[in-house]
């Protein structure tokens, strides 16, 4: 079975750091792009980025540019979103999910994040 | 980048009722188009993909059209399962955005 599985639940202060992982299972990892949307308490999907585990080309949406670092570890089948110094805006579930082509066919449960101090 | 919009943005419906979400593009995305279903509390799942291709294991109630600018996402006859938001997202060019959402409620 194709599976993505989220790490856990993160509750974070302003300014710190944070990485949350994306492990996929039962497929080739390194033969799908793999992607991460945002979505922020009661509001709609946005897509932040997408990253090819087999040589790890990433490309981001303008808006998340330089807001935030997506990166694999092909050796573990692990994805990684990653943020230096956290917003209490970066506050949503964040989620990955295996590119087929272009489209999402498989998501993650996500991953709460919530900054607050 | 390219602004989809989906309108309406709740709907009311009936079970048994047959519905349409239509989804519109700020510029042409040919037939790369893909629906999307999330339920509270849920991660959103594949419906349809390539304007019209329906995702194995999607109940064939569900259908997708439209091509260039105009799309719709068609329930042929709602189940109580079917309440849901519905996304539409375009993987034309980068960055593959999203509509805003349409939220389908029991009348």
């Amino acid at each position: 079975e194709v599976q993505l599985v989220q790490s856990g639940a993160e509750v974070k202060k302003p300014g710190e750091s944070l990485k949350i992982s994306c492990k996929g299972s039962g497929y080739s990892f390194t033969s799908y792009w793999i992607g991460w949307v945002r979505q922020m308490p009661g509001k709609g999907l946005e897509w932040m980025g997408i990253i090819y585990p087999g040589d790890s080309d990433t490309r981001y949406s303008p808006s998340f540019q330089g807001q935030v670092t997506i990166s694999a570890d092909k050796s573990i089948s692990t994805a990684y979103l990653q943020w230096s110094s956290l917003k209490a805006s970066d506050t949503a579930m964040y989620y990955c999910a295996r590119l087929e082509g272009y489209y999402m066919d498989v998501w993650g449960k996500g991953t709460t994040v919530t900054v607050s101090s | 980048d390219i602004q989809m919009t989906q309108s309406p943005s709740t709907l009311s419906a009936s079970v048994g009722d047959r519905v349409t979400i239509t989804c519109r593009a700020s510029q042409s995305i040919s037939r790369w188009l893909a629906w999307y279903q999330q339920k509270p509390g849920k991660a959103p799942k594949l419906l349809i993909y390539k304007a019209s291709s329906l995702e194995s294991g999607v109940p064939s109630r569900f259908s997708g059209s439209g091509s260039g600018t105009e799309f719709t996402l068609t329930i042929s006859s709602l189940q109580p399962d079917d309440f849901a938001t519905y996304h539409c997202q375009q993987y034309n060019s980068y960055p593959y955005t999203f509509g805003q959402g349409t939220k389908l409620e029991i009348k």
